[in-house]
């Protein structure tokens, strides 16, 4: 079966400092990897999504970038955080084409920034 | 600018009651729909989804799609107090990622 696993589970991070989110997928082959953020009060807003290893799709141009260093590897980093990049962060994975097949989450990051 | 838009709640309902569970979305293109539950702290869980117009039943849990309408819906019937959580509608338009609703609150009172 496949499993999603995402770290930390929470981070508290000063303004400037540099960030780096993993996440990896088991028991699946060349998936669609995702990642959301939601903020308190809001819906779950796409950051980036990517269809295979160094194809990255970008939807919120921030301080935030991804990359897909393996098949079942997908990184999220930002050199400077800011207050507003506070919020839940979570990865997904799907197969198939991007939209036609369901999402499954990671537990998600919650990362506060000072 | 594709939209979901869902009622924020929260829907309150006694145990053992129905809860319906609305969603409305703005791309007339939209293929695939989602509904996802996801508990106070706690990542979204699937819990099904349809493609075509009409019901598609799964347990406890009724998806209805009407896409004239450009509705989806979620039924819950015998609420249990373990159902309360927020309940996310998600959709796509061909190629693009999931677009998701910010949710409505469910409570079911014992």
């Amino acid at each position: 079966s496949q499993t999603i696993h995402q770290w930390p589970a929470t981070l508290v991070q000063p303004v400037g400092s540099p960030l780096s989110l993993e996440c990896t997928v088991e028991g699946t082959s060349n998936p669609n990897l995702y990642w959301y953020r939601q903020a308190a009060g809001r819906g779950l807003q796409l950051l980036f999504y990517s269809v295979g290893i160094g194809q990255i799709s970008s939807e919120v141009p921030q301080n935030l970038s991804a990359s897909r260093p393996q098949d079942r590897q997908f990184i999220l980093s930002s050199k400077k955080l800011l207050l507003s990049d506070s919020g839940f962060y979570l990865c997904a994975w799907g197969t198939g084409t991007v939209g036609n097949s369901p999402l499954h989450f990671g537990n998600g990051t919650r990362l506060t920034v000072t | 600018q594709k939209e979901v838009e869902q009622n924020s709640g929260p829907l309150s309902v006694p145990e053992g009651a129905i809860a319906s569970l609305n969603c409305t979305y703005s791309d007339r293109g939209s293929q695939s729909f989602f509904w996802y539950r996801q508990y106070s702290g706690k990542s979204p869980e699937l819990i099904m989804f349809i493609y075509s117009n009409g019901d598609k039943e799964d347990g406890r849990f009724t998806a209805q799609l009407n896409k004239a309408s450009q509705y989806v819906s979620l039924l819950i019937r015998d609420s249990q107090p373990s159902d309360s959580a927020t309940y996310l509608c998600a959709t796509d338009s061909g190629n693009t990622p999931l677009v998701f609703g910010k949710g409505t609150r469910l409570s079911v009172i014992a």
